[in-house]
């Protein structure tokens, strides 16, 4: 079955505490890009790439780290998480970063920073 | 700034009537236009695109959207509304310049009553 599958779905953790929360595709997508979903703010980019060792900014990438070091995964980093980025984040991917193509999303990882 | 509006938080309509969610993007360049529906604790899912072409577009479930370059819309419509349909509702754009980003929409809540 064609998914985009994150790990974990659920998540709490202190100010602080590194984290990593994975994301792989298995459809050999180009294209993955993380976002962070809040309320009244619809999905927000954080950081997306093109294609292996490819990697940008999106709007809001302030605190957090990516790699993309093969096709299929492309975590996440929060070296020193914070309140502020308590939130529900989705990962996605598209065929490639054309822009004419759908993005496939995770199931998302609420995380909750204390 | 570039940006995508969604003018209504929620839409409230009765099941067989038909339903519309409106979006107004405000962007240079040609964009690409989508809509996807979030189910609760699901992740996004397509619905339709635009790219070129005709102006109305039909998507999955019954959904079309209609394209409007002179007042930069895009609106989600559907004949016949069912109980099934209520979900939050995004409307992104993505941009053919500057790198693939996407923007999203703050969301419209739909909720269809029996």
């Amino acid at each position: 079955e064609a998914q985009v599958t994150q790990n974990p779905r659920y998540l709490i953790t202190v100010t602080g505490k590194k984290l990593t929360v994975t994301c792989s595709q298995n459809m050999n997508h180009e294209y993955m890009s993380w976002y962070r979903q809040d309320p009244g703010l619809g999905l927000r980019q954080i950081y997306y790439s093109m294609n292996v060792e490819v990697t940008d900014k999106g709007d809001v990438p302030e605190g957090y780290k990516v790699s993309r070091k093969e096709k299929r995964n492309f975590p996440l980093i929060l070296e020193s998480p914070s309140p502020n980025q308590t939130s529900l984040y989705f990962c996605a991917s598209s065929l490639t970063g054309q822009g004419a193509y759908e993005q496939y999303f995770g199931p998302g990882t609420r995380l909750t920073v204390t | 700034a570039q940006s995508v509006a969604q003018p209504e938080d929620q839409v409230n309509v009765a099941e067989g009537n038909p339903l519309t969610v409106k979006c107004t993007y405000s962007v240079s360049g040609n964009p690409y236009l989508f809509w996807y529906v979030q189910y609760p604790n699901r992740g996004l899912q397509f619905l339709l695109k635009y790219i070129t072409g005709d102006n109305l577009v039909k998507g999955s479930y019954g959904f079309e959207a209609e394209f409007n370059k002179s007042q930069t819309s895009f609106h989600l419509k559907k004949p016949s509304a069912l109980v099934s349909d209520s979900a939050l509702y995004f409307c992104a754009v993505s941009l053919s310049t500057g790198g693939f980003k996407t923007i999203f929409g703050a969301g419209t809540r739909l909720f269809v009553k029996a």
